[in-house]
């Protein structure tokens, strides 16, 4: 199976919340990170946290992570229109800085 | 800081022929960078790490004669697509590993823009 898994649509409404969830297989991955790609643009790094951390919180971002279950989220707060983009959550392998990207969440928010 | 270029951000090819993709770390050196493939709507598939000054590191499936990678300084890694077929149509995109001092190890990686290849 996928080593990142990520459901594929989520839509909203202006100002509501975004909650985009992320679901990993290695246990031995020590970075986690949210990237966000506009159409027909590379990835943008929105956040990252580190394996021993259960929480980071960049101004409307909230990252949670459970380390156990092996589950990521990325909460976005008083969601926008130009936040509508696809996100992709993944996951660091080994020392190399070789990045596992799941298969993207589709956020259309709805004014 | 820590931006990555690439250029040429979109290109047409007829079949059969050869094209170069760049990437350059604008404002940092970067020992390693990546390349990446990405369809329409589908994530992004790791092809290979660029390593400087030594051979690049290719993932499985991935064909190094077709996709020939040259990371000759450390701030400019190549992809050239050699013989290229409409099968290789895609978005490539590439990456740079940097260091965020504030959080050393974190190796955050930068991206470029990418490059749309068309091949007719």
């Amino acid at each position: 199976g996928e080593d990142v898994e990520q459901s594929l649509f989520l839509s909203v409404r202006e100002g509501d919340s975004s909650v985009i969830n992320c679901t990993y297989t290695d246990s031995s991955s020590t970075y986690l990170y949210w990237y966000k790609q506009e159409p027909g643009a590379g990835l943008q790094l929105l956040t990252y946290i580190f394996s021993n951390m259960d929480m980071k919180q960049d101004q409307r971002l909230t990252v949670l992570l459970n380390k156990k279950d092996k589950h990521l989220s990325l909460r976005i707060a008083d969601t926008q229109t130009g936040d509508s983009a696809i996100y992709f959550c993944a996951e660091r392998k080994g020392q190399g800085g070789k990045l596992i990207f799941g298969q993207g969440t589709e956020l259309s928010v709805k004014p | 800081g820590a931006v990555v270029s690439q250029h040429p951000s979109w290109v047409i090819c007829k079949s059969g022929t050869s094209v170069k993709i760049e990437c350059r770390s604008l404002d940092f050196q970067a020992t390693t960078m990546f390349w990446y493939r990405q369809f329409p709507k589908q994530s992004l598939m790791l092809m290979a790490t660029s390593n400087e000054g030594s051979k690049a590191t290719y993932e499985q499936g991935v064909e190094k004669d077709k996709f020939l990678i040259n990371h000759a300084s450390l701030t400019l890694s190549t992809l050239t697509v050699t013989s290229a077929h409409p099968e290789d149509s895609s978005f490539y995109i590439c990456s740079a590993r940097y260091e965020d001092y504030g959080v050393p190890g974190a190796n955050v990686l930068t991206f470029g823009a990418g490059s749309r290849l068309t091949v007719l």
